[in-house]
């Protein structure tokens, strides 16, 4: 199967900032990758499909961009709302696997 | 509007079978493309895919637990079943199901919506 391998695991940032996190398949996966958001206690939400698409309704400070093995979720400027843990998620094979995840927390 | 929605035990005791529940509306699992997905997440840890059925009936399982699982659809219900057997307090976790969403005419999907979540706990 399809191993994702995030980074960082975790980091910590400012209201403001812009973030990137990295997200590598073990494997081309050309650009079927997604993003999903993960607030405490709530189930996953759609970021971003096919490696750079915005879910409806997501708003645009959140970009992904990659194809092949290498991936990128950007916030551009991270507000009070974003602090979550984001995860990637190939859907290249029908063997769905996710990212470990990364844990964005205020500084 | 598509919903879903886990049922199911809470508690379960090592070696029993679990049995969960998905049920959904505003989408029908009749339709080409179509799929409902199960993903759980142990406590404070990531999430990992277990199963897939898509319209046709087709499955796919997690390799590494593909001997212990079984999805079934029920579609005149709209509901969804998953089966674990052999259940063991490293199974115990957050079971959430998910709609199985695509671009029409590609084959790029993805899981979106999701329901709530069910805790099942593996605790004699």
């Amino acid at each position: 199967d399809i191993q994702m391998t995030q980074s960082p695991s975790s980091l910590s940032a400012s209201v403001g900032d812009r973030v990137t996190i990295t997200c590598r398949a073990s494997q081309s996966i050309s650009s079927y990758l997604n993003w999903y958001q993960q607030k405490p206690g709530k189930a996953p939400n759609l970021l971003i499909y096919a490696a750079s698409s915005l879910q409806s309704g997501v708003p645009s400070r959140f970009s992904g961009s990659g194809s092949g093995t290498d991936f990128t979720l950007t916030i551009s400027s991270l507000q009070p709302e974003d602090f979550a843990t984001y995860y990637c998620q190939q859907s290249y094979s029908s063997l769905a696997t996710f990212g470990g995840g990364t844990k964005v927390e205020i500084k | 509007q598509i919903t879903l929605k886990e049922s199911g035990p809470t508690l379960v005791k090592p070696t029993q079978t679990l049995t969960l529940t998905c049920t959904f509306s505003g989408f029908s699992l009749s339709t080409s493309g179509v799929g409902v997905g199960w993903i759980r997440q142990p406590p404070g840890k990531a999430l990992e895919w277990l199963a897939l059925i898509f319209w046709d009936d087709d499955k796919r399982y997690s390799p590494s637990l593909e001997n212990r699982l079984t999805i079934t659809k029920d579609t005149s219900k709209n509901q969804v079943v998953l089966t674990v057997t052999n259940m063991d307090p490293v199974d115990t976790a957050t079971y959430y199901c998910a709609h199985r969403g695509l671009v029409v005419g590609t084959t790029y999907n993805w899981f979106d919506p999701w329901g709530q979540g069910t805790l099942v706990t593996v605790s004699s």
